[in-house]
């Protein structure tokens, strides 16, 4: 069945740059989607990509797409403690039906 | 601020009892789906509405319905409530069905459920 997978937990300084991977299983999937959820809070929508697309850059944010290894990654610039949250990735496809992943835990040192 | 709008926040009822989740979609979007986060089962989705009527459903159990209405808001029914439907409920919104901008899919701050 279709399946999202995240490693569970990552911890970085204050400064450097932080990657969350995300693998897929889907091959139909059309969209990939990162949200961010803070304690108690929503999910905020970070970025999309489609799936004909390589790469994303959003400000601080870098979205690569390995399409034949069905592997997304994210990348946070200059990680701020602001971004210690839970990330999620998410394949949707047709339906827009989305599967998450279980969802990283990054964690930001000062 | 998503502009999905859910209500209420938080709710406490007992066990066996029944309750409504309401959601009103971003403004202009068609599609509104719920999802439940929990924390064994993480997030899981529901069901999805679109402009009325139903386009899929995914996990979701018969003891819970849905509905979306021609103004576009969207209700979840949970009744005979046990212990374990205790999560959050997560109200989504997009443009459409499929393709284009209306990919874009976003999320209310969701309804916390507790069941006692």
């Amino acid at each position: 069945g279709e399946d999202v997978e995240q490693s569970l937990f990552l911890s970085v300084r204050e400064g450097d740059s932080s990657v969350i991977n995300c693998t897929y299983t889907d091959s139909s999937s059309t969209y990939l989607y990162w949200y961010k959820q803070e304690p108690g809070a929503g999910l905020q929508l970070l970025t999309y990509i489609f799936s004909n697309m390589d790469m994303k850059q959003d400000q601080r944010l870098t979205v690569l797409l390995n399409k034949k290894d069905k592997h997304l990654s994210l990348r946070i610039a200059d990680t701020q403690t602001g971004d210690s949250a839970i990330y999620f990735c998410a394949s949707g496809g047709a339906t827009n039906k989305l599967i998450f992943g279980t969802g990283t835990l990054l964690a930001v040192q000062p | 601020d998503s502009g999905v709008t859910q209500t209420p926040k938080h709710l406490i009822t007992a066990t066996g009892q029944r309750v409504t989740l309401r959601c009103s979609p971003r403004s202009g979007d068609l599609s509104v789906y719920w999802y439940q986060q929990s924390l064994d089962q993480g997030l899981q989705f529901l069901i999805q509405y679109y402009n009325g009527e139903e386009r899929a459903k995914g996990n979701i159990l018969e003891r819970f319905s849905a509905q979306q209405f021609p103004d576009l808001h969207s209700e979840l029914n949970l009744s005979s409530l046990e212990l374990g439907d205790s999560a959050l409920y997560f109200c989504a919104s997009s443009g459409s069905v499929t393709g284009g901008s209306g990919n874009t899919i976003y999320f209310g701050e969701g309804s916390w459920l507790t069941v006692v």
